[in-house]
């Protein structure tokens, strides 16, 4: 089946500094990644939609500065968040959608990325 | 804009029990459909899909959901549960393929199923 990984699976870091985190389609090449952000006991929330080659598309309310966004290639997109504050402080969920496939066809999810940010 | 309501934060359910959980969408137009487990440390694991045709949809572990448009309701089941279905449930919706590119989903804020012995 369809794979997809994280890595890191948790991070700590101070406040101020950046952390990138990686999605990774690991047996298909993906179009379109996801990035969602999930809070303690509560939904995932997506923060944006990442194409491969191009800009990714934010989601009202998340800043494109703070979270930057790379899909460089059909296998690998990046989640950076910069200048980390407490508040950023999640559970940091990616998905993929195969090539040549709609988005709610198939979208197989990583296992998620814990950041604490002290 | 989509919208997606879990009504029951906790359920519990003794083991060998029926389940049902209770999913409520609003979106304008007709919806693709999803239902997703979480376990801790684990990813989320699609259960079933409903895109078109049978309302009644079968997916993995012995899950059914059933559409029901009148009510917009997409209800999870299963006849008999056991202790290693316990875990988050995510119900969610999506809008498909638009014309500028794949879409994200839209989740339910989850279900907590724990299993009595």
């Amino acid at each position: 089946g369809a794979v997809v990984s994280q890595h890191p699976s948790r991070v700590i870091c101070k406040s101020g500094t950046s952390v990138k985190i990686e999605c990774r389609s690991l047996d298909f090449q993906a179009t379109t990644m996801f990035w969602y952000r999930q809070f303690p006991k509560q939904s995932l929330m997506l923060m944006a939609t990442s194409n491969e080659g191009s800009k990714a598309t934010y989601e009202q309310g998340v800043e494109k500065d703070k979270f930057l966004i790379n899909h460089a290639s059909l296998t690998l997109s990046t989640l950076t968040v910069t200048s980390a504050h407490p508040e950023d402080s999640s559970f940091y969920i990616c998905s993929a959608s195969p090539l040549g496939t709609g988005s709610t066809d198939t979208q197989y999810f990583g296992p998620g990325t814990r950041l604490t940010v002290l | 804009a989509q919208s997606v309501t879990q009504p029951d934060i906790h359920i519990t359910v003794s083991e060998g029990a029926s389940l049902e959980l209770r999913c409520n969408y609003s979106y304008g137009a007709t919806p693709y459909l999803f239902w997703y487990v979480q376990s801790p440390g684990q990813g989320l694991q699609l259960l079933l899909k409903y895109f078109s045709g049978d309302t009644l949809v079968q997916g993995i572990k012995g899950f059914e959901a059933e559409f029901k448009r009148s009510q917009s309701s997409f209800n999870l089941r299963k006849p008999s549960v056991h202790w290693s279905d316990a875990a988050e449930y995510f119900c969610a919706v999506g809008a498909g393929y638009s014309g500028g590119g794949a879409d994200g989903l839209t989740f339910g804020k989850g279900t907590h199923l724990i299993i009595q012995p």
